[in-house]
């Protein structure tokens, strides 16, 4: 059973950098499929943020592009999401997701954590 | 980037009674490439749809996808009271990948 798990500091300074990290279990990061980094602001829609393939291929959402970096670890099964210089419009619950190679939907979803950008 | 459009922003009805989500591509959208998810308060999205047409692992056949081109339809028959949620629409036909801004589905 295929399962993703979001882990890192729930509150960031402004002009800070966030980190957070995804563990996966029950598949092989090496598999055959990209990993991606979705948020969504308190109250609002669903952003991309950008997806790694073991690879290390990354495709990033170009609005957050200059910002952001996703890094994968496959000897620990888990990829990672940087933002830098965040500010106040960063704050939102952060999910990792799988993408399916079949038809590019997210077929697992991690449970999501809240990030809060604040002095 | 293609920008989807939901409509309506709200659906107020009632149990037992059909509901109609709209998705509406601002180019058009390969059908392998459309889905839909439902999200609830305080949990992750769930996918229904993949494929425009076809149902997620173990999605009740009341939830039915349709549509091609720019134009997209996520239909919920005979609506449940657990059916209350925020829809969204998603592409991935063209980088990047996008969200539509959501429905949210209230049940009366």
């Amino acid at each position: 059973q295929v399962q993703l798990q979001e882990s890192g500091p729930g509150l960031v300074k402004p002009s800070g950098t966030l980190s957070l990290s995804c563990a996966v279990s029950g598949v092989s990061i090496s598999s055959d499929n990209w990993w991606s980094w979705v948020r969504q602001p308190p109250g609002k829609g669903l952003e991309y943020i950008g997806e790694i393939y073991h690879s290390g291929s990354i495709n990033y959402n170009p609005s957050l592009k200059s910002r952001v970096i996703i890094s994968v670890d496959k000897s620990k099964n888990q990829f990672s999401l940087k933002v830098s210089s965040v500010t106040a419009a960063d704050t939102a619950v952060y999910y990792c997701a799988r993408v399916s190679q079949t038809s590019r939907h997210f077929d697992y979803w991690g449970q999501g954590t809240l990030v809060t950008v604040s002095s | 980037e293609i920008v989807l459009t939901q409509s309506p922003g709200t659906l107020s009805l009632s149990p037992g009674e059909r509901a109609t989500l709209s998705c509406r591509a601002s180019q058009s959208v390969s059908s392998s490439y459309l889905a839909w998810y439902q999200q609830k308060p305080g949990q992750a999205p769930r996918l229904l749809i993949y494929a425009a047409s076809s149902r997620a692992t173990g999605i009740p056949d009341r939830f039915s996808g349709s549509g091609s081109g720019t134009d997209f339809i996520l239909s919920i028959s005979r609506l449940e009271p657990e059916d209350s949620a925020v829809y969204y629409c998603q592409q991935y036909g063209s980088s990047p990948l996008t969200f539509g801004g959501g429905t949210k589905v209230e049940i009366k």
